[in-house]
């Protein structure tokens, strides 16, 4: 059973519709990231989430985004109203902090058409 | 250039061959990590290097870091058919946030 599962594996959605893509960490964790990955390109941070709130975001990470942990073992990341360039792989993953690797989920394809 | 940058962008080998990719990267680091990605899958994490070592090993894998250079090199020993993948370097500089900046990878191919 993967440490990190995250739902749908794929979304196809109509631009200006709304997205909640879901993560679920199971077991002990500090830290929380969401990811993307446009096809071909490198992997790029959005958003770091510790102690229930964003600790960081990047620049991609606009009013568009937001994240959440509605019942304290989901973590989802809603976009409220997609662009044609939102379409891309996105990835959840946790971190136990220190000197340890991070755990990626196997990621949303998300094609916004 | 971005941080974290590999070379080269795409490398064939032949199986049983030894594979080595490069990262460089611009600014302090608190560790390196490595990843695969095997075609539209998730993350793997393959290995992590602190900024005071300097090298480091793990079953195939050998990870090499030269903080005064600014780059690592990854070594994938005895190459299989199954090692096909993209490999990603990743650098974590803010000790505590944490946050990963991964390179543009490079695209392994193992010919059996």
């Amino acid at each position: 059973e993967p440490e990190v599962t995250q739902t749908p594996s794929h979304q196809v959605t109509q631009m200006g519709q709304e997205v909640i893509l879901r993560c679920v960490p199971i077991s002990n964790h500090l830290y929380f990231y969401w990811y993307r990955q446009i096809l071909g390109q490198k992997v790029e941070f959005l958003v770091s989430f510790y102690n229930n709130e964003i600790s960081e975001k990047s620049e991609i990470f606009d009013d568009q985004f937001s994240v959440e942990r509605p019942d304290g073992s989901n973590f989802t990341l809603k976009i409220r109203s997609t662009k044609l360039e939102d379409s891309a792989m996105y990835f959840c993953a946790r971190h136990l902090g220190g000197a340890y690797g991070y755990t990626f989920g196997s990621g949303t394809r998300l094609t916004v058409v | 250039s971005q941080q974290g940058e590999e070379d080269p962008q795409a490398l064939s080998i032949q199986e049983g061959e030894n594979a080595t990719m490069n990262c460089s990267y611009k600014t302090s680091i608190n560790n390196l990590q490595w990843y695969r990605q095997n075609s539209g899958r998730g993350l793997v994490h393959l290995i992590l290097i602190r900024s005071n070592e300097r090298e480091k090993h793990s079953g195939r894998l050998r990870v090499t870091l030269d903080t005064s250079k600014k780059s690592s090199s990854l070594l994938i020993t005895a190459s299989r058919a199954a090692d096909t993948a993209s490999y990603f370097c990743a650098t974590d500089v803010n000790f505590g946030n944490e946050k990963l900046t991964f390179g543009t990878g490079t695209r392994l191919t193992i010919i059996p």
